[in-house]
């Protein structure tokens, strides 16, 4: 549980306002991942950073903007969010990013609420 | 494309009775096949997974799986269920030709009465 961290927890935001999620890693891995989780729905990846370089951006829209400067630390920077933007943000590592038999494992999620 | 059907989006058990959830997957090669469950306000936690050999995986929490390549399903079994196992499980799918992307499925909940 403690391997992967999180911070807030929890976090309430204006359409207007920029806020940043943290994620950092214990395990010395050296992927990291961003997902979104919706309720009812499939958890859809965001980002995944390998070795500090960013591999996969899932279309996913301007208003997020990752930033990993080692491969221990993970950040989700947002601005000018939207009402629909409201839900779980997960952050995940694993031992490799491209390696297929690698177990992710998951941090404790950022509630965010867009108001 | 790999994607991953559960097709229940709920499952009811007393305490004590064996306990499925379903998983099917559709891959265009082989699959890496996982198990999650997720507690309320928590992260993910991994439960098993398969990659290749013995199609009984057997993972944590006295959790166990079952991979059947004709029917593209990995169901995920506890012989005899626990008020704790209540949770939000996930079913998800690798494909060895996609090396990144893990794709889950929509979720499963289950709730175990005592």
């Amino acid at each position: 549980e403690t391997g992967v961290t999180q911070t807030p927890r929890h976090l309430v935001m204006g359409m207007t306002n920029k806020k940043s999620l943290k994620c950092e890693q214990h395990l010395g891995h050296n992927a990291m991942y961003w997902y979104k989780q919706s309720a009812k729905k499939p958890l859809e990846l965001m980002f995944v950073y390998n070795f500090k370089e960013q591999t996969e951006n899932n279309s996913v829209p301007s208003r997020f903007s990752p930033e990993c400067p080692n491969s221990s630390h993970l950040f989700l920077h947002l601005h000018t969010l939207q009402p629909e933007d409201s839900a779980l943000y997960l952050c995940a590592s694993s031992q490799h990013g491209d390696f297929g038999t690698d177990t992710q494992y998951f941090g404790p999620g950022t509630r965010l609420t867009v108001l | 494309a790999q994607s991953v059907a559960q097709p229940e989006d709920q499952v009811n058990v007393a305490e004590g009775n064996p306990l499925t959830v379903k998983c099917t997957y559709s891959v265009s090669g082989n699959p890496y096949l996982f198990w999650y469950v997720q507690y309320p306000n928590r992260g993910l936690q991994f439960l098993l997974k398969y990659i290749t050999g013995d199609n009984l995986v057997k993972g944590s929490y006295g959790f166990e799986a079952e991979f059947n390549k004709s029917q593209t399903s990995f169901h995920l079994k506890k012989p005899s269920a626990l008020v704790s196992d209540s949770a939000l499980y996930f079913c998800a799918v690798r494909d060895r030709e996609d090396d990144y992307k893990l794709s889950f499925g929509a979720g499963t909940t289950v709730t175990v009465r005592a």
